[in-house]
């Protein structure tokens, strides 16, 4: 079936340094890829998404590339925020079997001044 | 501004005694879900709903049941709450179909069972 891996966290960067958190994806069939991020105390909200292979989301300075052949969608940012210190979940919607989001564990980032 | 909220942010219930967690979304959204989140586990998928009186199974259904009268309203039900039922509970709402429509989250309803 559909799975996703996300890298463990957590993450502890300093301000302005470069972020990636890593996501690779099992998945038959054409999926949509997505990352949504959960601020403390807050539900998930939908940070970025591609739809197709090559394709590139991004949103409030981050970006994924939907890679088909090494089956990757890593979260990258040049140069992170004290605000974006979050939980980062990767996630896979299939095309095919009906209407489940499958998301990864999540990486919770923390970012120092 | 889309939403989709719950009815109480945090909950503290005793062993045995049966809880309602609701859920309301103003988007008119077919698709409703019902996840848990707990540490290093991620989300999980409790149960969801793809059309009024409509429900599917998810991952973790056991303790659990479910209730969409309304299309706007799916309300999760603990028929006698545990202690491991202690978690973080949290709604979402999609479209239906397609597979590039992502959900919309609730804002979480953090349950403790005594």
């Amino acid at each position: 079936g559909n799975s996703v891996t996300q890298m463990e966290g957590p993450v502890t960067l300093s301000e302005e340094a470069f972020l990636t958190i890593n996501c690779t994806y099992t998945a038959t069939g054409y999926p949509s890829l997505f990352w949504y991020v959960q601020y403390p105390g807050e539900g998930l909200q939908l940070l970025l998404k591609a739809t197709k292979a090559d394709d590139k989301g991004s949103n409030k300075g981050f970006e994924a590339t939907y890679r088909k052949e090494t089956t990757s969608f890593h979260l990258e940012k040049g140069s992170v925020q004290v605000s974006d210190s979050a939980v980062y979940f990767c996630a896979l919607r299939g095309n095919t079997g009906g209407f489940k989001t499958i998301f990864g564990a999540g990486t919770r980032l923390f970012v120092k001044a | 501004d889309v939403k989709v909220t719950q009815s109480s942010r945090y909950l503290v219930k005793r062993t045995g005694e049966k809880v309602f967690l609701e859920c309301v979304q103003d988007m008119d959204h077919e698709n409703m879900f019902w996840y848990r989140q707990d540490p290093g586990l991620g989300l999980r998928l409790i149960y969801f709903s793809y059309d009024v009186k409509m429900k599917e199974k998810g991952d973790i259904p056991e303790g659990y049941s479910v209730s969409r009268e309304k299309k706007e309203r799916f309300s999760l039900i603990l028929e006698s709450a545990s202690t491991n039922q202690t978690s973080m509970y949290l709604c979402a709402s999609s479209r239906r179909e397609l597979s590039y429509n992502e959900q919309f989250f609730g804002p979480g309803t953090r349950l403790t069972v005594l």
